[in-house]
């Protein structure tokens, strides 16, 4: 069974960097059939979509977050990561990753449990 | 950015069928997929590539996609389907995913 899990410090001080790892057990990150993406939701609020990359590091990212926005693949981990810069009290959110299943369209199909980020000094 | 449209809230008596609409201008050419979220849970997809029921999900979910609206039905609504639908796409080139904004569905 595949299993995701985020991990990471649960509190980012403004204009700083929050950066979160998924490791991902019960199957390979390099498999080409899949994409790997980062999802949040901030407190009371809807998901959003963050971004995603594959085995081979191509990625795609949400335009609205773009330029504060790196996301990495470590194939010999399992891993993948998420960095987002220069961080506000608007990115307080539970950050969720997951994998991107491609049929005939695509869908997150496999979901970590989520790790709470507040930015606060 | 593209963005896909949805109710704030809906609510329902058990037993009674539930109607959720999405709306998106590239639904037309892109599947319309259905999340629901429990309080403090992860999302758990309902329908995926606009109809299709996975594994486990009870029979009363349903959904359909005509034009740039896509509907997800629950007939029958209990109170364990209570919860947060969210429907999800992708803009017309498919490299924007996106998220609807959420309906909470209330059955009581």
């Amino acid at each position: 069974q595949l299993q995701l899990q985020e991990s990471g410090p649960g509190l980012a001080k403004p204009s700083e960097t929050l950066s979160l790892t998924c490791t991902v057990s019960g199957g390979s990150i390099s498999s080409i059939s899949y994409y790997w993406g980062w999802i949040r939701q901030s407190p009371g609020k809807g998901l959003e979509w963050i971004g995603a990359i594959n085995y081979s590091g191509r990625t795609y990212y949400n335009p609205s977050l773009k330029s504060r926005l790196t996301i990495s693949v470590n194939t010999s981990k399992n891993q993948f990561s998420l960095k987002v810069d220069s961080v506000t009290a608007a990115d307080t959110a539970v950050y969720y990753c997951a994998r991107e299943a491609f049929g005939s369209g695509s869908y997150y199909d496999y979901w970590g449990q989520g790790t709470l980020v507040t930015v606060s000094s | 950015s593209y963005e896909l449209t949805q109710p704030p809230s809906v609510s329902v008596s058990p037993g009674q069928t539930a109607t959720i609409t999405c709306s998106g201008d590239a639904l037309p050419k892109k599947y319309a997929y259905w999340y629901q979220q429990k309080s403090g849970q992860a999302p758990v997809v309902v329908i995926y590539e606009d109809t299709i029921r996975p594994s486990g999900i009870p029979e009363r979910f349903s959904a359909s996609s005509s034009g740039t609206m896509a509907t997800l039905t629950i007939s029958g609504a209990q109170v364990e389907d209570e919860a947060d639908y969210y429907c999800y796409s992708t803009d017309i080139s498919g490299d924007q995913r996106v998220f609807g904004g959420g309906t909470r569905l209330t059955v009581l």
